[in-house]
């Protein structure tokens, strides 16, 4: 079957770096998404990648290793409103996304 | 409108009763997908649309159905709402198919007594 790990809980400090792991086993790789989704919201795009190598985007940055089925989203100078699930999902062969079930990312002051 | 909308925001529905969640986007996106999301599960595709007038299966169609009549809209239709139904569902958009990006709508929660 497919499937996708993440924690399901992480808390950090405000200020802080935090790295949200996210291993997948699926049928074929087409590329990798990472989402935030604030609580009651709707999911919104963070980052894709396809390629292995780290891909950075202001205090976010995402990693990618295709032969270790490996990602994960690097967070830095973390602040409060940062809190928030983030959603990693894999493209299999079929073009079809399979999401993980959400890291959920408690800050504290 | 900007985006992709969803009606109704939230809804108390009976079992048994046909309800229908609107979805409309202004993107001019081919692609459109229905998810629903329970807590602990990752979002689980219902239906999609690759481009008006087809759609297709996802992981979990069993209670509901689509139609992709134009671009812009994409309904979903659960015929007889069963308790199990209870989630938040989500509608989302892509320029195409393949691994273009999605783009979700604010979701409806919906609670089947």
């Amino acid at each position: 079957g497919q499937n996708i790990d993440q924690p399901t809980e992480m808390t950090a400090t405000e200020g802080a770096i935090v790295q949200i792991n996210c291993t997948y086993q699926t049928s074929g790789f087409n590329g990798l998404f990472w989402y935030q989704q604030h609580a009651g919201e709707a999911p919104t795009f963070l980052s894709y990648n396809v390629l292995d190598g780290l891909e950075e985007k202001g205090r976010f940055s995402s990693f990618l290793s295709r032969s270790k089925g490996y990602s994960y989203l690097l967070l830095k100078e973390l602040q409060m409103k940062d809190s928030a699930s983030y959603l990693c999902a894999v493209f299999d062969s079929n073009y079809q996304l399979i999401w993980g079930a959400g890291t959920k990312l408690i800050i504290k002051p | 409108i900007a985006g992709i909308t969803q009606a109704p925001t939230s809804q108390i529905l009976a079992a048994g009763r046909r309800m229908t969640l609107r979805c409309t986007q202004d993107m001019r996106h081919n692609a459109m997908y229905w998810y629903r999301q329970d807590l602990g599960l990752g979002l689980r595709l219902i239906h999609y649309s690759n481009t008006a007038g087809t759609t297709g299966k996802g992981e979990v169609p069993d209670g509901y159905s689509v139609s992709r009549a134009n671009t812009d809209d994409f309904p979903l239709t659960l015929a007889s709402a069963v308790p199990s139904q209870t989630s938040v569902y989500f509608c989302a958009s892509s320029p195409g198919q393949g691994t273009d990006t999605q783009y979700f709508g604010p979701g409806t929660r919906l609670t089947v007594l």
